[in-house]
């Protein structure tokens, strides 16, 4: 069975808004999980690592203050969207290991759709 | 982190077809993972590699590891329709080559089986 829970598997929301997503680990205590984004066809961007009890580690080109990430214990981390607008339509995925050199198991995904 | 580069991006196969993909690394990678993801869902990991020149078999899927662990391949062997989706490889998404869950994915190659 799944090891990684996301909610919600899909939404749909209105530019302007903000929309958070849940990501559960379900059988590890997760200090560190890991989000994603991928655009139709393409491939998975990490876009920020998620730390628990601490801030977030965001790559690169990803507006923090847009994509505000919250770990408040080991076993959920959220990723709130905020102000969304069209652009922001996308797959996002959430992850975690299980030590050093871990393959990662992923959440089954959110579609996002801003209109 | 690392950086994968995967080819090819499409592959359109009638199925009985083999099927290969290549991926390929700028610096030596201290291991490298498959995932597959099927259309609509989240990646699911297939495999690691780890050993220079390491090659592991599951039932029609074959996977290499270059000699120089900078490279890789997955080869399917007389493909079905339940092959299609999108395969990754992915690399280690620290420098230091650990990843705690943490990967750099490659493009992808997004395979059609045709009945």
């Amino acid at each position: 069975g799944a090891v990684v829970s996301q909610h919600p598997s899909w939404v749909i929301c209105k530019s302007g808004t903000s929309v958070k997503i849940e990501c559960r680990s379900l059988d590890f205590q997760a200090t560190t999980m890991f989000w994603y984004r991928q655009f139709p066809k393409q491939s998975l961007m990490l876009m920020a690592t998620s730390n628990e009890g601490s801030k977030a580690t965001y790559e690169q080109g990803v507006e923090k203050d847009k994509f505000l990430i919250n770990h408040a214990s080991l076993t959920l981390s959220t990723l709130t969207v905020t102000s969304a607008h069209p652009e922001d339509s996308s797959f996002y995925i959430c992850s975690r290991g299980q030590g050093e050199y871990t393959e990662a198991f992923f959440g089954q995904g959110t579609r996002l759709t801003v209109v | 982190g690392q950086q994968v580069m995967q080819i090819p991006q499409y592959q359109h196969v009638q199925e009985g077809e083999d099927f290969t993909t290549y991926c390929n690394s700028s610096t030596t990678l201290s291991n490298i993972q498959w995932y597959k993801q099927r259309p609509g869902g989240h990646p699911v990991f297939l495999i690691q590699l780890v050993k220079s020149g390491e090659v592991k078999k599951q039932k029609r899927l074959t996977f290499q590891f270059g000699e120089a662990k900078k490279n890789s391949s997955l080869h399917i062997t007389a493909t079905q329709t339940t092959d299609v989706g999108t395969y990754f490889c992915a690399g280690p998404g620290n420098a230091g080559g650990t990843s705690y869950g943490k990967l750099t994915f490659g493009q992808g190659t997004i395979l059609t089986v045709h009945p």
